[in-house]
């Protein structure tokens, strides 16, 4: 099926430092949604985008609808232990039935203490 | 708020046998969908429930599995004639009714298949 392009896969960074992932797609997104899943569990929610340009934030997540729509970036500040996991990101396209979300393939993340 | 629930977490099965899985969508919520995750990837949509109508399902849904909604409230999935291909996460999400702002989709925990 239809994924959006994630990037990196995987980041191996040190506890305190900022992180950036991106996603693009090749057509029009409505809704960019970021998940966090842990091994073995659901994908749970992060941040929401409804607007392009919109700029969200959720602690020390902050996350951008971008301009032309066809792109989303998250930023991770001054990581600590707990932000391991896979990030996921997820939109539903321009014309997308019924709303059913498309995902990347998700940015492992490793942080060492 | 209780959340989406599934059940089994768990559950091995030998190729050729049948299995269900249930979900629980957050109780408001009139949408709910299927999803599988298989190692390595994104979840890919299945198929999608508004109330108790199944109104779309993906290509991914061959004839082995079925999903029903009868009172729209709980779903199950059902997948005949097992085959280690199937071997996957199964992740239900749900959704309450309305406008865009309304896309975000709450996730389950998943029921984790292996097929022996």
């Amino acid at each position: 099926g239809q994924q959006l392009n994630q990037s990196p896969q995987s980041m191996f960074i040190q506890e305190g430092e900022d992180v950036s992932m991106n996603c693009t797609s090749s057509s029009i997104f409505n809704t960019w949604l970021w998940y966090k899943q842990d091994p073995g569990e659901g994908p749970v929610l992060l941040i929401a985008l409804y607007k392009a340009g919109e700029l969200t934030s959720n602690g020390r997540l902050t996350a951008q609808f971008g301009i032309t729509r066809k792109d989303s970036f998250l930023n991770i500040s001054a990581s600590i232990p707990s932000d391991v996991g896979i990030y996921f990101c997820a939109g539903r396209n321009y014309g997308g039935s019924q709303g059913n979300l498309i995902f990347g393939k998700g940015t492992k993340l490793s942080v060492k203490p | 708020d209780t959340g989406v629930s599934q059940n089994p977490r768990h559950k091995i099965t030998k190729r050729g046998q049948n299995v269900t899985f249930r979900c629980d969508p957050i109780s408001e919520h009139n949408r709910l969908y299927w999803y599988r995750q298989t190692l390595g990837q994104g979840p890919e949509f299945l198929t999608y429930f508004q109330n108790e109508a199944q109104l779309e399902k993906s290509r991914l849904l061959s004839d082995r599995f079925s999903a029903e909604r009868p009172k729209g409230s709980f779903s199950t999935l059902e997948i005949q004639r097992t085959e280690q291909g199937d071997s996957a996460m199964y992740l239900c999400a749900s959704r309450p009714w309305g406008g865009a702002s309304t896309d975000t989709q709450y996730f389950g925990p998943g029921t984790r298949l292996t097929v022996l």
